[in-house]
């Protein structure tokens, strides 16, 4: 395995439409994050999956995100109604819980241009 | 989570050790420090981490303060790949996510 795999790496939209976004895991991991980031910012955490159960979602941005994890194995992050401040690079990790710290390993990102 | 405080910039002359301070002067006990990198257009990647002693891996040292109120990290031979965004991390064990701040934003200088 090659690591955490994002999809699309660029998203551009016009403002008012949805958009989703993939995030392929390392296989062996069973958890699962979004984060969001703005230029000149560290990354925001979002929401975060243990397996398919999604056990932090209240820093969601508003009830225009929602992510699922079907199966525990990928995950999708989708943006309804997009909006121009949701332009941003969204970030998805993953980590084995289980190890006393566990490391976060980071995709490349989906880069969200909101026209 | 502590918050850390980290300087928004730094010089390196390529081939000379980079040494990246962290101020964590609410860190409680059973808490991390964690250092992840960002290098332009691609995602956080962890350095290292440890919680009293000095720790060293092939990337870099880490020296944690005997009172773990402040850290730094250690990159002992600069190169110009290493021009990166420096995150300085306190987290718990145990805890659900990592929260970034703005980082240290080091250029390493041919």
């Amino acid at each position: 395995d090659t690591g955490v795999s994002q999809n699309p790496r660029h998203k551009i939209t016009k403002r008012g439409q949805n958009v989703t976004f993939r995030c392929d895991p390392i296989s062996e991991h069973n958890r699962l994050y979004w984060y969001r980031q703005t230029l000149g910012q560290g990354p925001e955490f979002l929401t975060y999956f243990q397996n398919e159960a999604q056990l932090e979602k209240s820093r969601l941005l508003s009830d225009r995100f929602s992510a699922e994890r079907p199966k525990g194995s990928f995950s999708t992050l989708e943006i309804q109604r997009t909006e121009q401040g949701d332009s941003a690079m969204y970030l998805c990790a993953s980590s084995y819980q289980g190890h006393t710290n566990e490391k976060l390993f980071f995709g490349s990102g989906t880069q969200l241009s909101v026209l | 989570d502590a918050k850390t405080t980290q300087p928004p910039s730094m010089d390196c002359a390529e081939g000379r050790a980079a040494n990246l301070p962290c101020n964590h002067s609410t860190i409680s006990g059973n808490e991390y420090v964690y250092w992840y990198r960002q290098i332009h257009s691609q995602g956080p990647q962890y350095i290292i981490h440890g919680l009293k002693n000095n720790e060293t891996n092939e990337m870099a040292s880490l020296i944690i303060t005997e009172d773990r109120k402040s850290s730094t990290l250690i990159l002992p031979h600069a190169t110009l790949r290493d021009t990166a965004v420096y995150y300085c991390i306190v987290r718990g064990s145990g805890a659900n996510n990592l929260f970034f701040g703005t980082g240290t934003r080091l250029t390493v200088i041919p």
